[in-house]
């Protein structure tokens, strides 16, 4: 069974510091990882995805993530937060190779940014 | 290009009603995926269409949710007498293939509520 925890249902900070949202999570099998972020009133938006390539991954809007498989984390970075960075974001987690019927997302951190 | 559309936007009922979602997927994509958020909870599976047929309905929470996808083309969601549990988002998302590559379009969601 999959599972995804995201630490802080909340996240402030200010405009132009390092925003860090945290994903732990569990697969008995290796892992395709995703964060996706929601607007309000929008969709949910793919931001970036590991599946077992490069462990630092890029994603959108400058953000990126990093997989440690030993501490089975995928945490999401960027260093400098505009105001237009405001908005929901989810962790997920597939089975390698078992499409999105398997996606087990995290309950979602809510990010404030502050002028 | 159309994104993912989902029609109504919010939709407020009264215990015991029924209530019909509908989704309308991009064009051309025979994989569409509906997912649930119960407020204060994670994003959950429910189903998954590839083309008309439903590939996957694990996810389906009881026999009141009825999920159809005549023609392979839209998607309808009717839930049937409505409980007060099943308020939340219910959102859609289509993609064009499975496998490593696929990337998945959400729409920005049915918020119902039962009373």
């Amino acid at each position: 069974a999959q599972s995804v925890t995201q630490l802080g249902s909340h996240v402030s900070v200010s405009e132009g510091a390092l925003v860090l949202l945290r994903c732990n999570y569990s697969s008995s099998v290796p892992p395709y990882l995703f964060w996706y972020v929601q607007y309000p009133n929008q969709g949910l938006q793919l931001l970036l995805k590991y599946t077992s390539a490069a462990t630092l991954v890029k994603g959108i809007n400058g953000f990126e993530a990093e997989f440690k498989k030993s501490e089975t984390s995928f945490h999401l970075t960027k260093p400098s937060a505009h105001m237009s960075d405001a908005a929901e974001y989810f962790c997920a987690v597939s089975d390698l190779g078992g499409g999105y019927s398997t996606l087990t997302f995290g309950k979602g951190t809510m990010l404030l940014v502050s002028p | 290009e159309a994104g993912v559309t989902q029609f109504p936007s919010h939709s407020v009922i009264e215990k015991g009603q029924t209530v019909t979602l509908r989704c309308d997927p991009i064009s051309g994509h025979d994989n569409l995926y509906w997912y649930r958020r119960v407020m204060g909870k994670e994003i959950k599976f429910l189903l998954h269409f590839v083309k008309e047929s439903k590939q996957d309905e694990s996810g389906m929470p009881n026999n009141r949710f009825l999920a159809e996808r005549t023609g392979g083309t839209y998607s309808t969601l009717k839930v049937q007498p409505a409980e007060l549990e099943d308020s939340g988002v219910y959102f859609c998302a289509s993609s064009a293939r499975q496998g490593a590559n696929e990337k998945l379009f959400f729409g920005s969601g049915t918020q119902l509520s039962v009373l």
